[in-house]
């Protein structure tokens, strides 16, 4: 079966604009979560979705904002972007995104801001 | 800040048993201790997850100790391809529990 697909992998964008980013979660999966990975400070949490709502967010500036639509698909936006927002985003999904299940990983899409 | 604590690093011979071990002395009675490995520049993959019994899956087996402050990871026999670095989670029915926090990790670095 498909995996979790994130799109594009590789973005190129310069300080003060903003990117979307897309994540296809495994079919049936409805939890979806993003996660920010630099060098510096690791994975970290950025939100998570369930049926459309989010449930959880990270210690991220309100310049980063998701959503999820009914087909679980699920989109983040980098508004005015500054060049420490280079890093590996994540995607990852879950059949429910509780503490039974486990997470599946997209292959991230690199950003890098300049 | 993450709940665990891995050694930074380890090594072991092709072929032979991996044991990466976990601490999480501070963990509750429902909350889960996960596995997960990134190999570089790849998304984070899942390994295994338990909460008091040991588990065992085609990857891997999770050693919990009976008061749960502690786990390892075993590979059987590890391969070139499990140079990785390993991230242990400890995760739960929290305001956190839709979230993975994950520290440093250990880096496992398989020799030939």
């Amino acid at each position: 079966k498909a995996g979790v697909t994130q799109t594009p992998r590789y973005l190129i964008k310069t300080r003060g604009q903003q990117v979307t980013l897309s994540c296809s979660p495994i079919s049936g999966h409805r939890s979806v979560s993003w996660y920010q990975q630099t060098p510096g400070q690791g994975l970290q949490f950025l939100f998570e979705y369930f049926s459309e709502t989010q449930r959880n967010k990270g210690n991220f500036p309100g310049r980063f904002s998701g959503r999820q639509f009914s087909n679980s698909r699920s989109e983040m936006n980098v508004s005015t972007l500054e060049l420490g927002d280079s890093a590996l985003y994540l995607c990852a999904s879950s059949l429910a995104g509780d503490e039974s299940y486990g997470y599946t990983f997209g292959s991230g899409t690199r950003l890098t801001v300049v | 800040d993450a709940k665990t604590t891995q050694p930074p690093s380890m090594d072991c011979a092709e072929g032979r048993a991996a044991n990466l071990p976990c601490n999480h002395s501070t963990i509750s009675g429902n909350e889960y201790v996960y596995w997960y490995r990134q190999i570089h520049s790849q998304g984070p993959q899942y390994i295994i997850h338990g909460l008091k019994n040991n588990e065992t899956n085609e990857m891997a087996s999770l050693i919990i100790t009976e008061d749960r402050k502690s786990s390892t990871l075993i590979l059987p026999h590890a391969t070139l391809r499990d140079t990785a670095v390993y991230y242990c989670i400890v995760r739960g029915r929290v305001e956190s529990s839709y979230k993975l926090i994950f520290g440093s990790g250990t880096r496992l670095l398989v020799r030939p």
